[in-house]
């Protein structure tokens, strides 16, 4: 079975730059979760959807965070613009349904803020 | 909100040796998990406890709920290099899903040979 795929693995902005991030769920998991890991901390959610729409996006900084899932299964995650703040390992997830037992993550993307 | 306190924050040990890591949680524990993860990769699922008193086991690696339910211990039998890495505990504040877990800081594990 093929993991959640993340592209790209690792990337370095300047700060006010654009990014985006891809995400591939594992088949068939309606689920799909964005993460933010700045080092040293625990992963914090940022946003929750079921197949193409948002469950909760109650930690996703609207004013220059923005994601989409429009077909249900690919998820794009967007920074715009940067700040130095954003650095950070960025993860998706995916599982079966909202109340599946695990879900399983991909590798991240490592932003770089400078 | 619920928080996380993992300790140690972190651990270094030889080959071979026994470690235990501690998840204190402010609020009651529904569903208490342990996910693993190496530098560059992403979280690898352990085991998921939900009820007090419950242990689980997955090869050296064993954890547990306390009958209060708001710790969690994770031990690790003879340890070798392999199982270096940060561990990290996530809460479920709802029971029984992964939806919306709340994570402690992790604790970073060094195994020296």
């Amino acid at each position: 079975e093929a993991g959640v795929a993340q592209s790209p693995r690792y990337k370095i902005i300047e700060k006010r730059q654009s990014v985006a991030f891809w995400c591939n769920p594992i088949s068939g998991h309606a689920t799909l979760y964005w993460y933010q890991q700045i080092l040293g901390q625990g992963p914090k959610l940022l946003i929750q959807f079921q197949n193409n729409g948002v469950v909760d996006d109650s930690q996703l900084p609207k004013d220059r965070f923005s994601a989409e899932r429009l077909k249900g299964v690919d998820s794009t995650l967007k920074i715009q613009p940067a700040k130095l703040e954003d650095s950070a390992v960025y993860l998706c997830a995916s599982s079966l349904a909202p109340g599946a037992l695990r879900s399983y993550f991909g590798p991240g993307t490592r932003l770089t803020v400078t | 909100s619920q928080e996380l306190e993992q300790s140690p924050q972190s651990l270094i040990v030889q080959e071979g040796k026994n470690l235990t890591i501690n998840c204190t949680s402010s609020k009651t524990l529904y569903g208490l998990y342990w996910y693993k993860q190496k530098y560059g990769e992403g979280l690898i699922f352990l085991m998921m406890l939900q009820k007090g008193g419950e242990e689980k086991s997955h090869e050296k690696i064993t954890a547990k709920l306390d009958e209060k339910k708001q710790q969690s211990s994770l031990h690790i039998t003879a340890s070798q290099p392999s199982h270096a890495g940060i561990y990290l505990c996530g809460a479920d504040p709802f029971g029984g899903s992964n939806y919306k877990l709340t994570f402690g800081k992790g604790t970073l594990l060094t195994v020296n040979p």
